[in-house]
């Protein structure tokens, strides 16, 4: 039982380029989120699901892209990555109806765009 | 808004000494209260919960007390151990959906 796993665990990117953060649970969780951690801020909401096939946006949507194919996956795209999006990316998953108690995180995304 | 603030690191402490990591929340409803660990390399684990004011939450020797009286929920250990070196988060949640974190506080406990 692996719980959430992120990929990769590091990245550098070039002002303007693309990629895409990879999340995946075993966990059978149908809620799934991304945060970003930056220095003095804790971390903040980007875009959560509820399950699969349905996204919504968190608290600091601009820039990043989400779609929800599958119960297991949640990847996160940056379309043309600016140096603002230099942070640490965190994953994480727990069933839908549960208190924010019972979150999983993954390890982390540490990206660096110069 | 909600928010939490907690007290800015790091923390040095030595083995066996007496920790406090303060933490304050401002909410317009009324949150439960959490202090969430990340180990290096890790991604955060919730250490501790409380769900209403005077609940008292401990896991692995460490306390914290939802005191509504001064919004606070600070977080204590009588005698750290090099393996508490982590970043401490206090986090505040309304409902189903809502998870608001303060920014951490980093500790490193020394032999």
């Amino acid at each position: 039982n692996a719980g959430v796993t992120q990929t990769p665990k590091f990245q550098v990117l070039k002002t303007g380029q693309s990629m895409t953060l990879q999340c995946a649970q075993d966990m059978n969780h149908e809620y799934m989120s991304w945060y970003r951690q930056d220095p003095g801020m804790g971390l903040r909401l980007i875009h959560y699901s509820v399950g699969a096939g349905i996204t919504d946006q968190g608290e600091v949507p601009n820039g990043y892209n989400v779609s929800r194919s599958t119960t297991e996956d949640f990847p996160l795209r940056l379309l043309s990555a600016a140096p603002s999006q230099t942070s640490v990316y965190f994953c994480a998953s727990r069933i839908t109806g549960t208190t924010n108690e019972k979150l999983f995180f993954g390890s982390g995304t540490q990206l660096s765009v110069l | 808004g909600d928010s939490v603030t907690q007290m800015e690191g790091p923390v040095t402490l030595s083995e066996e000494a007496f920790l406090t990591i303060n933490c304050t929340y401002t909410a317009t409803g009324y949150p439960s209260l959490f202090w969430y660990v990340q180990y290096p390399g890790e991604g955060l684990q919730l250490l501790l919960k409380a769900t209403k004011a005077d609940d008292k939450g401990s896991n692995k020797g460490f306390e914290a007390t939802y005191r509504k009286e001064t919004t606070s929920f600070h977080l204590e250990k009588g005698s750290v151990q090099v393996s508490d070196s982590a970043v401490y988060f206090c986090a505040l949640s309304i409902g189903f959906q809502k998870l608001v974190f303060g920014t951490g506080t980093r500790l490193l406990v020394s032999p």
